[in-house]
């Protein structure tokens, strides 16, 4: 099965700088890659995806890249202010019948500081 | 709308009790999905209902017992829970068609602690 790998665990930035969390995956076959963003006692929400057929997408401060020959695939996050302080969770899918099941990534812990 | 409803927000319950999560969307999504999530941990697989059909049970301890009364309704029944199940229960859904039933929308949770 698909397996993903994320890295840092955790990640201090000052507030303005940028911050890149990484993430690899196993299965060849996962096509679809979003990026979930949990604050403290929240929901996990999406605040970016990108399928396979595209190896960048940006929204803002906030972009993806994907490199489907080396399994990996990245966020971005330029200009940090404290709101962006929060888990952020990787994941992977594929296009089976499985309706989107996702194998997600340990999470990366973002503490942005004034 | 993109809301997935949960209620309760907060659960507190024995290990003999009996209780029921309940999770609600109205965006005519027809795949739902039950979650747990420990603290500082990704959210793990329990359950996919897909048209109201169960799909995926993730080898979920039979304690847990899943039911989808109608599309827009899923719910999650308690029943014999131990304390190492206390955990934030998310609920999910997501839209069909080719390209859009992978992004999933999730609940803000039932926070639930067996004592």
């Amino acid at each position: 099965g698909e397996n993903v790998e994320q890295h840092p665990s955790t990640l201090s930035v000052q507030e303005g700088d940028s911050a890149v969390i990484k993430c690899t995956y196993s299965d060849s076959a996962s096509n679809y890659f979003p990026w979930y963003k949990q604050e403290l006692g929240k929901r996990p929400q999406l605040i970016i995806d990108i399928r396979s057929n595209v190896g960048e997408k940006k929204d803002q401060r906030i972009a993806v890249t994907l490199n489907k020959t080396a399994k990996h695939f990245s966020l971005h996050i330029t200009e940090t202010q404290p709101e962006d302080s929060a888990v952020y969770f990787c994941a992977a899918s594929g296009t089976t019948d499985s309706w989107g099941k996702f194998q997600f990534g340990a999470g990366t812990q973002v503490v942005v500081t004034p | 709308d993109t809301e997935v409803t949960q209620t309760p927000k907060h659960l507190v319950m024995g290990m003999t009790n009996k209780k029921s999560l309940k999770c609600e969307q109205h965006m005519g999504h027809r795949a739902m999905y039950w979650y747990k999530q420990k603290a500082k941990k990704p959210p793990e697989l329990m359950f996919v209902y897909s048209y109201e059909k169960l799909s995926i049970n993730e080898s979920v301890p039979s304690r847990f017992s899943p039911e989808c009364p109608n599309s827009s309704l899923l719910n999650l029944h308690l029943h014999a829970l131990q304390p190492e199940d206390s955990a934030l229960y998310l609920c999910a859904s997501s839209h069909p068609g080719q390209l859009a039933k992978n992004i999933q929308y999730f609940g803000a949770g039932t926070r639930l602690s067996v004592l």
